[in-house]
């Protein structure tokens, strides 16, 4: 069964300090990987996808398939970048449900 | 519409009552996803809509949980005789067809917030 493990529900930071949320997926097929982001009173979005190998908002993930993992980095955090962040999976080029992991909170302090 | 819409925002019911949470997605998408998202609990997958037709409904919980989509578009999620453990926020999202630009890529609603009490 198709899995997402965050295993890290609260991450503190001081702003201007690297930030990596974790994210290890388990998946036998070619999986396509998410992380989506929920700031404080807002609705939950993209923030980026593996296939498009973008930085948004400073943040880069990259897909590691020998270690199933798919970590969140940005190297320089900042106090907007506080908020809940969810790992995403889904079967590649494929209709169905995605897979959500169960959240990490950032909090980046000034 | 612009996005996609939920309602209730909020609900606030009694132990053993039904529910029904409306979900109108964006115009035109064909897929749509009820999530739950519960403290402790992240993002639990509830059931999925191809048009009309549910593929995937290995989320409900419990024969208490049912939901339908109509005219490919507004999806009605219900919950019979609630329990406290229902508490929770119920979050829709709609994507494209499959075949299109942005495929997989979900947009979600504000949510409906639901408290059994």
């Amino acid at each position: 069964a198709q899995r997402v493990t965050q295993p890290e529900k609260l991450l503190s930071v001081f702003k201007g300090a690297p930030v990596e949320l974790k994210c290890n997926y388990s998946y036998s097929g070619s999986p396509e990987l998410f992380w989506y982001v929920q700031y404080s009173r807002q609705r939950l979005q993209l923030l980026l996808r593996h296939i498009s190998r973008e930085s948004i908002k400073g943040f880069t993930a990259d897909l590691n398939k020998g270690e199933t993992s798919f970590h969140l980095k940005k190297p320089f955090a900042q106090e907007e970048d506080s908020a809940m962040y969810y790992c995403a999976l889904r079967e590649y080029n494929q209709g169905g449900k995605l897979i959500f992991g169960q959240g990490t909170e950032l909090s980046v302090k000034p | 519409g612009a996005g996609v819409s939920q309602s209730p925002s909020n609900k606030v019911t009694e132990k053993g009552k039904d529910v029904e949470l409306r979900c109108d997605p964006i115009s035109g998408h064909t897929a749509l996803y009820w999530y739950r998202q519960s403290l402790g609990q992240g993002l639990e997958f509830l059931i999925y809509f191809q048009g009309n037709s549910a593929p995937d409904k290995s989320g409900l919980p419990s024969d208490r949980f049912s939901a339908e989509r109509t005219g490919g578009s507004v999806s009605t999620l219900t919950i019979q005789r609630t329990q406290q453990e229902d508490s929770a926020v119920y979050l829709c999202a709609s994507s494209p067809d499959r075949l299109s630009v942005g495929a997989n890529v979900l947009t979600f609603g504000a949510g409906s917030r639901l408290t059994v009490l």
